[in-house]
């Protein structure tokens, strides 16, 4: 079975400060790999994703995220954090062999403190 | 582009009574769509999976006589929680896939809170 962990809850760090946000994953085989992004009372918006080739995918706003096969994890980083980064984040894994169903982390909630 | 949309953003109704939730991709064809709930600050809990033209997919634990999904067409799929109780009471949330793309980007609605009274 799939499973995402996010192990921090909560993320604080200072405006302009960098940021990181774990993930790790539990699968077999090749997972694709996802952030998402969500604002109070919104849905979820695609920040990234990680199909295959490079390790460092660059998403949306200034984030990016490193797969690290070796390790597990896939987590989202931004060299100089925005008040208005703070959100809650999900990170994702999918599989086309599993009806193409996405398995999420818990969620980390990120505030950025001017 | 790959914009979907919820509709109502939020309802407020009485125990007992049904309510619909619409669920649209307005600019692609969406072979399959999602749908889940989500409790304040947890994760999103996947309830079924809807499939244009077939039966959903319910995941374990969800009553599919109680959440009636319905997809019509490649743009839209519906919800309706029938029989509505205050435990009903949540944030819906559905996503779809671009035809053909089943492992690739989710693209989520905006929501839809419901508040059973």
């Amino acid at each position: 079975a799939q499973s995402v962990a996010q192990p921090e809850d909560q993320v604080n760090v200072a405006e302009g400060n960098p940021l990181t946000v774990k993930c790790t994953y539990s699968v077999s085989g090749n997972p694709y790999l996802f952030w998402y992004v969500q604002y109070p009372n919104r849905g979820l918006q695609f920040l990234l994703k990680y199909i295959t080739g490079d390790n460092l995918v660059k998403g949306s706003y200034g984030f990016e995220a490193e797969f690290n096969k070796s390790q597990t994890s896939f987590h989202l980083k931004k060299p100089s954090a925005l008040v208005s980064d703070s959100a809650l984040y999900f990170c994702a894994v999918r599989f086309n062999t599993n009806a193409g169903k996405s398995t999420f982390g818990d969620g980390t909630t990120l505030t950025v403190k001017p | 582009g790959a914009v979907v949309s919820q509709h109502p953003s939020w309802v407020i109704c009485k125990s007992g009574t049904s309510v619909k939730i619409e669920c649209r991709s307005l600019d692609f064809q969406a072979t399959t769509m999602f749908w889940y709930r989500q409790f304040p600050k947890q994760s999103l809990m996947l309830m079924a999976t809807s499939n244009e033209g077939s039966k959903a997919t319910y995941e374990q634990g969800v009553e599919k006589d109680k959440f009636l999904i319905n997809h019509a067409s490649l743009t839209l799929s519906t919800l309706t929680v029938t029989s509505a109780h205050p435990e009903d009471s949540s944030f819906y949330i559905c996503s779809a896939d671009l035809r053909g793309q089943s492992t690739d980007t989710q693209y989520f609605g905006p929501g839809t809170r419901l508040t059973v009274l």
